[in-house]
């Protein structure tokens, strides 16, 4: 079946500009994770859904950084008035639940470049 | 910040088995250990996952020590497929931070 899908693949953009990056999970999926992964570095985790709720947003990494996801499915990720800090490969996840036995299911990213 | 930490860097030779080491000292004693790991360019992918019992799948053998401050992920056949970055995770599925990993580079 579908895997995780996100949209665009890449995306160059100017500083001060925001940009909105699309997640679909894998249908049925309840739980849905945001990472940030910067060049050659691990994984950072930004935010995760349960349903359409996020119940723990410190790990945004300031206030230009939202997220939403609507109808249990479909995520988008927002960064307004984007800097060159925020070029990064935006990765999302998703999973049946969240609990611990749960494996991620992970999409192939959104390269995020900020000139 | 991580938990867990695990060397830079290792390599195998192909057809040998790679022991990637990681240690976890801090764990509490509901965390589970997860290993992903991530092919360049593409998105992480889930290997094996344990709470205190040995696991084994079709990927790979998971080995956690009885204190649970440590465990090993054995691919008992490496090949040059495999060669990637491994993550070593501690934690539940709704708060999994991920370190930098150790890469894996299987060489002929």
């Amino acid at each position: 079946g579908a895997g995780v899908s996100q949209s665009p693949s890449n995306k160059v953009t100017e500083k001060g500009k925001d940009v909105e990056l699309r997640c679909d999970p894998i249908s049925g999926h309840t739980a849905l994770y945001w990472y940030r992964q910067s060049l050659g570095q691990g994984l950072e985790f930004l935010i995760y859904f349960q349903g359409n709720s996020a119940p723990d947003k410190s790990g945004l990494p300031s206030d230009r950084f939202s997220a939403e996801r609507t109808g249990g499915s479909v995520s988008t990720l927002t960064i307004q008035r984007t800097q060159q800090e925020d070029s990064a490969v935006y990765l999302c996840a998703s999973s049946p639940l969240t609990g611990a036995q749960e494996t991620q299911y992970f999409g192939p990213g959104t390269r995020l470049l900020v000139l | 910040d991580a938990k867990t930490t695990q060397p830079t860097s290792m390599d195998c030779a192909e057809g040998r088995a790679a022991n990637l080491p990681c240690n976890h000292s801090t764990i509490s004693g509901n965390e589970y250990v997860y290993w992903y790991r991530q092919i360049h360019s593409q998105g992480p992918q889930y290997i094996i996952h344990g709470l205190k019992n040995n696991e084994t799948n079709e990927m790979a053998s998971l080995i956690i020590t009885e204190d649970r401050k440590s465990s090993t992920l054995i691919l008992p056949h490496a090949t040059l497929r495999d060669t990637a970055v491994y993550y070593c995770i501690v934690g539940y599925n709704n708060d999994m931070r991920f370190g930098a990993g150790t890469r894996l580079t299987v060489k002929p």
